[in-house]
């Protein structure tokens, strides 16, 4: 497998401009997590789907920030418009959470996006 | 809520020195527990995990030991080389709702020196 995909792997974009991020997770995974990455506040999850289904999106910054999965096999992270403080490394991570029989959960991650935003 | 506290980094040390990094943890209930690895440039992986109590991980030379009675998960390594140079994260998994929800730490950077 290619494992997870993520595209673009760099970004750069002006203030304002509305950035889309893509993930492609590993075939048969159910899981998808989008992280955001900075040296201020570490690795920080913003949103979990499982079945592509939105579980847990209290980590969306604010309102700017959007993420859907139209499929199992895409995701995308949009934010508009955006701002300086967006400027991260945003990674994708996908994993296979059916419970039974017992999986290692293990959350595989992308190679991450490093959006700069000037 | 669920959390993980790792020791601030850099941590800089020699080739063929032993390396400890602490991980402790605050659970409700009994999470099972992991280390990621980042090298430059690239996402996380993981390096080993332990799913109960006294559990060992262990891979490419690292060993963590699950201690339920002092919540901590420490990485140790007997003699680590400049290939190891990364972030390392600890990291819980609890159910939390009905799913599966992971927990990480801030990170510790090391760097090995020839």
């Amino acid at each position: 497998d290619a494992g997870v995909i993520q595209s673009p792997r760099h970004e750069v974009t002006e203030m304002g401009q509305e950035v889309t991020l893509r993930c492609k997770p590993i075939s048969g995974h159910n899981s998808l997590f989008w992280y955001r990455q900075t040296m201020m506040r570490g690795l920080e999850l913003l949103i979990y789907f499982n079945n592509n289904v939105p579980i847990d999106d209290s980590g969306m910054p604010e309102d700017r920030f959007s993420a859907k999965m139209p499929n199992a096999s895409f995701s995308t992270l949009k934010i508009q418009p955006s701002e300086p403080r967006d400027s991260a490394v945003y990674f994708c991570a996908s994993s296979d959470l059916t419970p039974l029989p017992v999986r290692s959960y293990e959350q595989y991650f992308g190679p991450g996006t490093r959006l700069t935003v000037t | 809520g669920n959390s993980v506290t790792q020791m601030e980094g850099p941590v800089t040390l020699s080739e063929e020195a032993f390396l400890t990094i602490n991980c402790t943890y605050t659970a409700t209930g009994y999470p099972s527990l992991f280390w990621y690895v980042q090298y430059p440039g690239e996402g996380l992986q993981l390096l080993l995990k332990a799913t109960k109590a006294d559990d060992k991980g262990s891979n490419k030379g690292f060993e963590a030991t699950y201690r339920k009675e002092t919540t901590s998960f420490h990485l140790e390594k007997g003699s680590v080389q400049v290939s190891d140079s990364a972030v390392y994260f600890c990291a819980l998994r609890m159910n939390s709702g009905g799913y599966q929800k992971v927990t990480f730490g801030t990170g510790t950077k090391l760097q090995v020196i020839p």
